[in-house]
């Protein structure tokens, strides 16, 4: 069974630039849910996809946005950077529905706004 | 609206010592509850979990008991292991047409030789 997978580790932008983050979910999970998490602080959710479709957000505003692909493997875009931005960005998959209660986290990708 | 609160860090212990990490929450209704473990460079690992009032989430001797009259999901090891240093997050998952995780600030947890 493959685990969840995030690309890049690491990455440097410069404020105002746009990123993109990607997450391969593990083997049979249809749901992906993106987190950030700063710097000795705990994970904050910014939205979830199931099945292509995004069916929740949190309090991120409208330049964080994703997608979800057939293969249910997903992408975090982040436009107009700014420094705040600067955090791990962990994403988690899990099953839909009333299973899907466990949320198996990738090892999150390293995002520094200079 | 939901919250998690943990005991600030960071605990530092001696091997084979006991460790409690405290965690309360707020919430409506019975959400279910989670300790994921951080170790350094890596993303979040699932460590227990109790999807209701009394349930008991163990793994790896690690355990934590879901009590509703009191709001809280405490962590306990018997005898903890230089290998068990890491930052401990509580959380709990709020659903309603989809799920998420409210996690907790985490604690370190430093455990010496």
């Amino acid at each position: 069974e493959t685990g969840v997978t995030q690309s890049p580790t690491h990455l440097i932008k410069t404020r105002g630039q746009q990123v993109t983050l990607r997450c391969s979910s593990q083997s049979g999970h249809n749901t992906v849910s993106w987190y950030q998490q700063a710097l000795g602080q705990g994970p904050q959710f910014i939205f979830q996809y199931y099945r292509e479709e995004e069916n929740g957000r949190g309090n991120f505003p409208p330049r964080f946005s994703g997608l979800q692909f057939p293969n249910y493997s997903s992408e975090l875009n982040v436009n107009a950077l700014e420094l705040d931005d600067s955090a791990l960005y962990l994403c988690a998959s899990s099953l839909g529905g009333l299973a899907g209660d466990e949320q198996y986290f990738g090892p999150g990708t390293r995002l520094t706004v200079t | 609206g939901d919250s998690v609160t943990q005991m600030e860090g960071p605990v530092t212990l001696s091997e084979e010592a006991f460790l409690t990490i405290n965690c309360t929450y707020t919430a409506t209704g019975y959400p279910s509850l989670f300790w994921y473990v951080q170790y350094p460079g890596e993303g979040l690992q699932l460590l227990l979990k109790a999807t209701k009032a009394d349930d008991k989430g163990s793994n790896k001797g690690f355990e934590a008991t879901y009590r509703k009259e009191t709001t809280s999901f405490h962590l306990e090891k018997g005898s903890v292991q230089v290998s068990d240093s890491a930052v401990y997050f509580c959380a709990l998952l709020r659903s309603g047409g989809y799920n998420k995780l409210i996690f907790g600030a985490g604690t370190r947890l430093a455990v010496h030789p």
